[in-house]
């Protein structure tokens, strides 16, 4: 079975500072993993995906995130925080044997200071 | 535009109640996806449906009921054998069996106990 841990389900920065967070998962097969914003009340938007190809995936927003098949990461950065950055994120992996089927992280929450 | 729509926004219940929740999609999807959020968790998955006439149970189906009559429309009944209701509803389509793709998701249903 595959699973998804994100490690901090609170994190802080200040306005400017690098967002950083951490995505690590377990698969038996080459993963698709995707990250998930979700502002108060909303559902889950699209961030970045990454299938094939360029390790380095670049989102919507400014994020990005690096596949590390070596340490099975997923880690999902930001060079500058925003207060609009504040948000719940969630990463996800594709499950080999079930068509489109997501295992969710357990989500960070970021909290932005100014 | 095309999207998922959930209504409504705000739902509440009575005691041995049941309500259903709407989940409308035109996105051409043949998968559509329930999970329940709770607070400061992640998403658990209560029923999902590849295909038209046929739907499988998640992870937390007890107490929930689906149908899939019709491509575009899939909703959810919690019925009074769920004992605690009280979550955020996120209804999600997707393509079938196409791993490279993500979910995407509406706006939620809040549901709470009257």
């Amino acid at each position: 079975a595959q699973s998804v841990t994100q490690l901090g389900s609170h994190v802080s920065v200040s306005e400017g500072a690098l967002v950083l967070l951490r995505c690590n998962y377990s698969s038996s097969v080459p993963p698709y993993l995707f990250w998930y914003v979700q502002y108060p009340n909303q559902g889950l938007q699209l961030l970045l995906k990454y299938t094939t190809g360029a390790t380095l995936v670049k989102g919507i927003n400014g994020f990005e995130a690096e596949f590390k098949k070596s340490e099975t990461s997923f880690h999902l950065t930001k060079p500058s925080a925003h207060m609009s950055d504040a948000a719940e994120y969630f990463c996800a992996v594709s499950d080999h044997n079930a068509g489109n089927m997501l295992t969710f992280g357990g989500g960070t929450r970021l909290m932005v200071k100014p | 535009d095309g999207g998922i729509t959930q209504s409504p926004k705000y739902l509440f219940r009575k005691e041995g109640q049941n309500v259903t929740l709407s989940c409308e999609q035109n996105l051409n999807h043949d998968a559509m996806y329930w999970y329940r959020q709770d607070p400061g968790q992640g998403l658990r998955l209560i029923y999902y449906s590849q295909i038209v006439n046929d739907f499988q149970k998640g992870d937390i189906a007890e107490g929930y009921s689906v149908s899939r009559e019709k491509k575009e429309s899939f909703p959810l009944t919690v019925t009074s054998a769920q004992k605690n209701p009280t979550a955020f509803y996120l209804c999600a389509s997707s393509l079938r069996d196409r791993r490279n793709q993500p979910q995407h998701f509406g706006d939620g249903t809040r549901l709470s106990i009257l």
